[in-house]
């Protein structure tokens, strides 16, 4: 079965440095990927989504990039604010719209 | 608009009672999902439904059903509750028509089974 990994530790960074987020995967070919921010007591909100035939996606002050071959993805937060402090889940989507989620990685942002 | 609503947003239940967690949804969604967030384990996915009258099982279907009756509901039954299913559920909608697209998700209930 499929296999997700994020960073296993806690993120902690100052504010104004850029936070990188790790998903790594195996025993799965996704078509797409997708990064969710997680907030304490609430839902997964969607902030990006990345084919299998793209590189790279930014978004403001956020990029995404994916190698396939390496089966990783990283997520970028430049000039990180206090605000971005909350739990990041990648997710792997199938063709068939299957959604598997890693178990996220807590990011603080110190001021 | 509201987008997802879950109810109760919280609750404690015997084992061996059963509950349905509800789920409503005014976005006109076609797809609705269903699934548990567990400390380490991450979300998984329980059960889904494509559109109105369809439901499918997800990772971990066993001890939970579900019926989607009309576009805008899905609820959960839990017939005979286990401490295995404490948990926070999310229920999460999609426009259905395009792979890949967003989950929009309620912001869940979380359950403590003694």
């Amino acid at each position: 079965s499929q296999k997700i990994e994020q960073n296993s530790e806690a993120l902690n960074i100052q504010e104004g440095k850029t936070a990188t987020l790790t998903c790594n995967y195996t025993n799965y070919s996704p078509a797409y990927l997708q990064w969710y921010r997680q907030d304490p007591g609430r839902g997964p909100v969607f902030l990006l989504l990345i084919r299998e035939n793209e590189k790279e996606k930014r978004k403001e002050r956020l990029k995404v990039t994916f190698d396939t071959t390496l089966k990783q993805s990283l997520f970028h937060i430049t000039a990180s604010q206090p605000a971005d402090s909350a739990t990041y889940l990648c997710a792997l989507v199938g063709t068939g719209n299957q959604f598997y989620f890693g178990t996220g990685t807590s990011l603080t942002v110190i001021p | 608009t509201a987008g997802i609503t879950q109810a109760p947003t919280s609750q404690i239940l015997a084992a061996g009672r059963s509950m349905t967690l509800r789920c409503t949804q005014d976005m006109r969604h076609n797809a609705m999902y269903w699934y548990r967030q567990d400390l380490g384990l991450g979300l998984r996915l329980i059960h889904y439904s494509n559109t109105a009258g369809t439901t499918g099982k997800g990772e971990v279907p066993d001890g939970y059903s579900v019926s989607r009756a009309n576009t805008d509901d899905f609820p959960l039954t839990l017939a005979s509750a286990v401490p295995s299913q404490t948990s926070v559920y999310f229920c999460a909608s999609s426009d259905g028509g395009t792979p890949g697209e967003t989950q929009y998700f309620g912001p869940g209930t979380r359950l403590l089974v003694l």
